[in-house]
């Protein structure tokens, strides 16, 4: 299993630009996540889906969306790209009947918006 | 205000020193997370506590979640050199388990030769 991957690892966005952060899991999960971690700070979850077809916001959702067509994608997507973007973003699947119900997270998305 | 307050921020300890995080909420924890997370890396899964006054050790790291469900600590015993990183503690405050976690700080561990 790779378990969460997360594309690309490294981005510059110029202001305004556009970009999808992608998210892929292969452990059969139903629960995905994503955060972004800003410096100094912890995690903060910016939309999270239970299945394919569900999504709903976290604590941060403005200026992202995504989408869930299938059990094992979910991509993150920035429309017009501000420098409070600038964060590394954190991808997490979840099996809720799982023993743990432990949160597996990808290696994270490096973005810089200038 | 911080729904969950990680202490200290960060900790430097002599190699073979023992330490301990603690991580603190004003609300119930349905479910409490330690991660590790080395400089730019992901995050690793350490353990889970979810009953009061629950402990779990994994080789020289305990995690302990007190009786009122609001706090929990981990311990290293014996720091080594590959414990040095940053610790995060990630709890479920609302109970429903599918709407992800709030997350400390983080405490930012260095272990001095």
């Amino acid at each position: 299993n790779a378990g969460v991957t997360q594309t690309p690892k490294f981005r510059i966005l110029k202001i305004g630009q556009s970009m999808t952060l992608q998210c892929a899991q292969d452990m059969n999960h139903n629960y995905m996540y994503w955060y972004r971690q800003d410096p100094g700070m912890g995690l903060k979850l910016i939309y999270y889906s239970v299945g394919a077809g569900i999504t709903d916001k976290g604590e941060v959702p403005n200026g992202y969306n995504v989408s869930r067509s299938t059990t094992e994608d979910f991509p993150l997507r920035l429309e017009l790209a501000a420098p409070s973007q600038t964060s590394v973003y954190f991808c997490a699947s979840s099996n809720p009947l799982g023993p743990l119900y432990e949160q597996y997270f990808g290696p994270g998305t490096r973005l810089t918006v200038t | 205000s911080q729904e969950l307050e990680q202490s200290p921020q960060s900790l430097i300890v002599q190699e073979g020193k023992n330490l301990t995080i603690n991580c603190t909420s004003s609300k119930t924890l349905y479910g409490l997370y330690w991660y590790k997370q080395k400089y730019g890396e992901g995050l690793i899964f350490l353990m889970m506590l979810q009953k009061g006054g629950e402990e779990k050790s994994h080789e020289k790291i305990t995690a302990k979640l007190d009786e009122k469900k609001q706090q929990s600590s981990l311990h290293i015993t014996a720091s080594q050199p590959s414990h040095a990183g940053i610790y995060l503690c990630g709890a479920d405050l609302s109970g429903g388990g599918a709407d992800g976690l709030t997350f400390g700080k983080g405490t930012h561990l260095i272990i001095q030769p």
